[in-house]
């Protein structure tokens, strides 16, 4: 079945480091979205990619969609102790369901 | 985007016990989701919660285990039943307002023991 790998599994930064994180799909996605999860918190929707090649950007955090629609990246400059938390990508097999990434914790070094 | 909530939000019952979790949507969604995420894991689907009909249930989940009633567009439940410790976990409903992104409401942190 459709699969999503997501690495890495942790990041551990100073703040003010930048963070990377990726997504590669077994199959063509027809879109991918990312998701944020603060410690405690459930998942908040960040965005949508759906065109081969995008790249979308909210303030600090860039999004990328691979020309072939099998990965994706988020990168974070310069990150704030407001950004701890865990990253999810998240792809649609078909229909309204989601394929879930297994995420990428941010942590911020003290 | 939407509003929802779910009730409650967390709860210790005993093995063999089952737990009625609701989720209230504040407008009327096509798509409502269960998942099971256990701490520090992803999300896993439980089912699909369809309007006037049966739930769809992915792999490994059944109907037994997790009956699941979706009376109208805007409400939905989730029972845990029959429950043991491997069902400690935080249950989350999402609904589907657009093409696909989902919001989620805050879950219910069930504990067995």
């Amino acid at each position: 079945g459709q699969q999503v790998m997501q690495i890495p599994q942790y990041q551990h930064v100073q703040e003010g480091e930048d963070f990377t994180t990726y997504c590669n799909s077994s199959t063509t996605l027809s879109n991918i979205q990312w998701y944020k999860q603060r410690p405690g918190g459930h998942p908040v929707f960040l965005i949508q990619l759906v065109k081969s090649g995008e790249v979308k950007k909210q303030k600090r955090l860039t999004f990328q969609f691979g020309e072939a629609k099998k990965n994706s990246s988020l990168h974070i400059t310069a990150t704030q102790t407001t950004d701890v938390g865990t990253y999810f990508c998240a792809g649609p097999p078909g229909g309204y369901q989601l394929i879930w990434g297994a995420g990428t914790k941010l942590i911020i070094k003290p | 985007s939407a509003v929802i909530s779910q009730k409650p939000s967390r709860d210790i019952c005993q093995r063999g016990t089952s737990l009625t979790i609701q989720c209230q949507v504040d407008s009327q969604v096509t798509m409502m989701f269960w998942y099971r995420q256990q701490p520090g894991q992803s999300l896993t689907l439980i089912a699909t919660a369809n309007q006037g009909s049966e739930a769809t249930y992915e792999s490994g989940f059944v109907i037994d285990k997790f009956p699941i009633s979706r009376p109208n567009l805007t409400f939905s439940t989730l029972t845990v039943s029959n429950m043991s410790p491997e069902d400690s976990s935080i249950y989350l409903c999402s609904v589907a307002t657009g093409p696909n992104e989902q919001y989620f409401g805050p879950g219910t942190r069930l504990t067995v023991t």
